[in-house]
């Protein structure tokens, strides 16, 4: 299996531009998450999916961020209009519910926001 | 204050050295624990699982978690260079859902 996909690796983009990054989970997984790290705030959960519903999207800092997942192969983050604070390495993840703990990342998108 | 509480390090030590590392939390419902362990610009990897209290031992690595202290740890016995990373706490209520991350831990052992 390819493992959790993610795109685009990197992201550089100017305050104000609309940013979209992209996850394809391993199939078969149940469960999927979107995590953004930083070096203040360490690994935060932002939102979650179960069977491409969402569960909880408490951690969503404001409206400027948005998720959708249509389907159980796609998932995307979405932030409009984006701002310097909200650069940082964001994760998908995917998991089997059967697998209690395991979550599988990907790679990680780094975005930077001028 | 938050869920989950780990010193961020870092953490130096020689090559052989035995490393502990360790985590708080506040919600005595966590009944799932874990560690993981990230390089450099990679996403973490699953280390170890435990459920509820007691111990487990994995090769170099063993794990513990203490419910009643609401305290977990992460011991590296026998420490090399490849164990250089960043490792993160994590623990959840229940089977799928939300799994909860301490800020994580850089370690950083020198040949």
């Amino acid at each position: 299996d390819a493992g959790v996909i993610q795109s685009p690796r990197h992201e550089v983009t100017e305050m104000g531009q609309e940013v979209t990054l992209r996850c394809k989970p391993i199939s078969g997984h149940d469960y999927l998450f979107w995590y953004r790290q930083t070096m203040m705030r360490g690994l935060e959960l932002l939102i979650y999916f179960n069977n491409n519903v969402p569960i909880d999207d408490s951690g969503m800092p404001e409206d400027r961020f948005s998720a959708k997942m249509p389907n159980a192969s796609f998932s995307t983050l979405k932030i409009q209009p984006s701002e310097p604070r909200d650069s940082a390495v964001y994760f998908c993840a995917s998991s089997f519910r059967g697998a209690a703990g395991e979550l599988f990342f990907g790679e990680g998108s780094r975005l930077t926001v001028l | 204050q938050k869920e989950v509480e780990q010193d961020p390090g870092p953490l130096s030590v020689p090559e052989g050295a035995i490393v502990s590392l360790n985590c708080t939390y506040s919600n005595s419902a966590f009944q799932y624990f874990m560690w993981y362990r990230q390089y450099s610009r990679k996403g973490p990897e699953l280390l170890m699982y435990t459920y509820s209290s007691g111990n487990k031992e994995d090769g170099r690595f063993t794990a513990q978690v203490d419910k009643s202290s609401k305290y977990i740890s992460l011991f590296i016995r026998d420490s090399q260079p490849s164990d250089s990373a960043t490792y993160l706490c994590a623990m959840r209520r229940n089977q799928g859902g939300k799994l909860i991350f301490g800020q994580g831990t850089e370690l950083s052992v020198k040949p």
